[in-house]
């Protein structure tokens, strides 16, 4: 069965620092990948997602991550927080094949300080 | 705005009742996707309709069911309600329903209290 790991319940970062969200997964067929964000009561909007091809993946609002086979991650990076930035970010997987059934991580909160 | 509505956004009712969540995918989107989140088993999947039809179920409690109507809204029914129903629970859209790549755009939620 698939499951998702994220590293860090909470992260805390300054206006202008690097962002990095961890991300595992357990699976075992390297599953297809995706991020989204939840802003404070609204639902959850794509950032980002991995399928086939290049495993550096650029998203929305200067979001990218990288899919690490070896390592069975895909983290989520940014290079200079914005304080809009501050929301909570889900990680979630998809097997390969029959129907998109997303399986989400228990996501991250993302604090950003002026 | 992803294009996904939900109605009512909030619902507050008593334990043992029955309450109708509805969902009205994007236009063009023919699957209609429902998933619940709480604070002690995060966002899961429940069920997918795809043009009418059950496409894959999740962890959906016997006491819930769905259903998806021929102009493509959905209707997710809760009955017997408990306190641990008490939930966000969200409804996602897709142009299709069989390719694990496509996109789902989820609409804003209905929050259910169970009280």
């Amino acid at each position: 069965a698939q499951s998702v790991t994220q590293l860090g319940s909470h992260v805390s970062v300054s206006e202008g620092a690097l962002v990095l969200l961890r991300c595992n997964y357990s699976s075992s067929v390297p599953p297809y990948l995706f991020w989204y964000v939840q802003y404070p009561n609204q639902g959850l909007q794509l950032l980002l997602k991995y399928t086939t091809g290049a495993t550096l993946v650029k998203g929305i609002n200067g979001f990218e991550a990288e899919f690490k086979k070896s390592e069975t991650s895909f983290h989520l990076t940014k290079p200079s927080a914005h304080m809009s930035d501050a929301a909570e970010y889900f990680c979630a997987v998809s097997l390969r094949t029959g129907f998109q059934k997303l399986v989400f991580g228990t996501g991250t909160r993302l604090l950003v300080s002026p | 705005d992803s294009g996904v509505t939900q109605t009512p956004k909030h619902l507050i009712t008593a334990t043992g009742q029955r309450v109708t969540l509805r969902c009205s995918p994007r236009s063009g989107d023919l699957s209609v996707y429902w998933y619940q989140q709480s604070l002690d088993q995060g966002l899961q999947f429940l069920i997918q309709y795809y043009n009418g039809e059950e496409r894959a179920k999740g962890n959906i409690l016997e006491r819930f069911s769905a259903q998806q109507f021929p102009d493509l809204h959905s209707e997710l029914n809760l009955s017997s309600l408990e306190l641990g129903d008490s939930a966000l629970y969200f409804c996602a859209s897709s142009v299709g329903g069989t390719a694990p790549t496509d996109t789902q755009y989820f609409g804003p939620g209905t929050r259910l209290t169970v009280l």
